[in-house]
C-alpha cells in the first residue's frame, strides 16, 4: 500500500463545474496535509495547506481534511481551463518538519473542459 | 527570476557518463532537497541537507552523491549514469523550525530533465 493514493485520472469536468479531487493516506500520525498543482511541464506550487479536521476554504478551493478516515479532498468551485493540471496530495508527519518528510501522491490529471 | 534556479533545465547523456545538476537559491532557507520524479510514482527524495555541514540520505538515494558547497547552493551528482535515471529531477527549499507552519512549504525549482541513454 502507497502512504499516499490518490487516483491517477484523467478527471474530466466541464468550465463552471466543480471538481473533486481525493487522496488517502496511510501513517495515522500525520499532522499536516498539502495540495500541490503541477503545470505541465512545470514545477508543483503549493496552493493550499491543512491541519486540522474540517474544512479550510481559500477563494474557488476548499481542503477537507478527516484523520480518522484518514482522507484528505480538495474541491475547486467554478472550474476553469487555466485549472487543467495535475494535483499532488502531500502529507507530512510532523507539525513543521518541511520536505524530508514530506511524502507525495502520484498526483491526480483534472482536465477542464472549455 | 526564479526563487530556485536549476542547471542544466535539459541535458541527454551516455550511459557510464558523470553528470551533475546544480541548484541555487535566494530565499535564504537552510534546508535543500533533491527529489526525482516519474510518471505514476510522484515526487521521491534523494538527499536533503539542513545547513552546509549536514548530508542526508532520502528514500532512493543509490547511484547518486551530493554536495552542499554554501548555503544557497546544493548540486546532485550521477557518477555513472543508468537508462532508469532518466528522469525530471527537482531541486527544492524550505524554511527550517520555528518559522510557523511556513517550515513545511517546499518551494521547488523549475525542474531538470535527464535522458539518460
Amino acid at each position: 500500500q502507497k502512504e499516499v493514493e490518490q487516483n491517477s485520472g484523467p478527471l474530466s469536468v466541464p468550465e463552471g463545474a466543480i471538481a473533486s479531487l481525493n487522496c488517502t493516506y496511510s501513517d495515522r500520525v500525520s499532522q499536516s496535509f498539502f495540495w500541490y498543482r503541477q503545470y505541465s511541464g512545470k514545477s508543483p506550487e503549493l496552493i493550499m495547506s491543512i491541519y486540522s479536521n474540517g474544512d479550510k476554504e481559500d477563494g474557488r478551493f476548499t481542503a477537507q481534511l478527516n484523520k480518522a478516515s484518514q482522507y484528505v479532498s480538495l474541491l475547486i468551485r467554478d472550474s476553469q481551463p487555466s485549472d487543467s493540471a495535475t494535483y499532488l496530495c502531500a502529507v507530512n508527519r510532523g507539525p513543521n518538519t518541511g520536505g524530508f518528510k514530506t511524502i507525495f501522491g502520484a498526483g491526480t490529471r483534472l482536465f477542464v473542459k472549455a | 527570476d526564479a526563487d530556485v534556479t536549476q542547471t542544466p533545465r535539459n541535458r541527454i547523456t551516455k550511459t557510464g557518463k558523470r553528470i551533475m545538476l546544480e541548484c541555487s537559491q535566494t530565499k535564504g532557507h537552510d534546508r535543500m532537497y533533491w527529489y526525482r520524479q516519474d510518471p505514476g510514482l510522484g515526487l521521491r527524495l534523494i538527499y536533503y541537507s539542513f545547513d552546509v555541514k549536514d548530508i542526508n540520505k532520502g528514500e532512493i538515494s543509490d547511484g547518486y552523491s551530493v554536495s552542499r558547497q554554501a548555503q544557497a547552493k546544493f548540486s546532485l551528482s550521477l557518477e555513472s549514469a543508468i537508462p532508469n535515471q532518466t528522469a525530471l529531477y527537482f531541486c527544492a527549499t524550505s524554511d527550517r523550525p520555528g518559522t510557523g507552519r511556513t517550515g513545511n512549504t517546499i518551494y521547488f525549482g523549475e525542474g531538470s530533465w535527464l535522458t539518460v541513454v
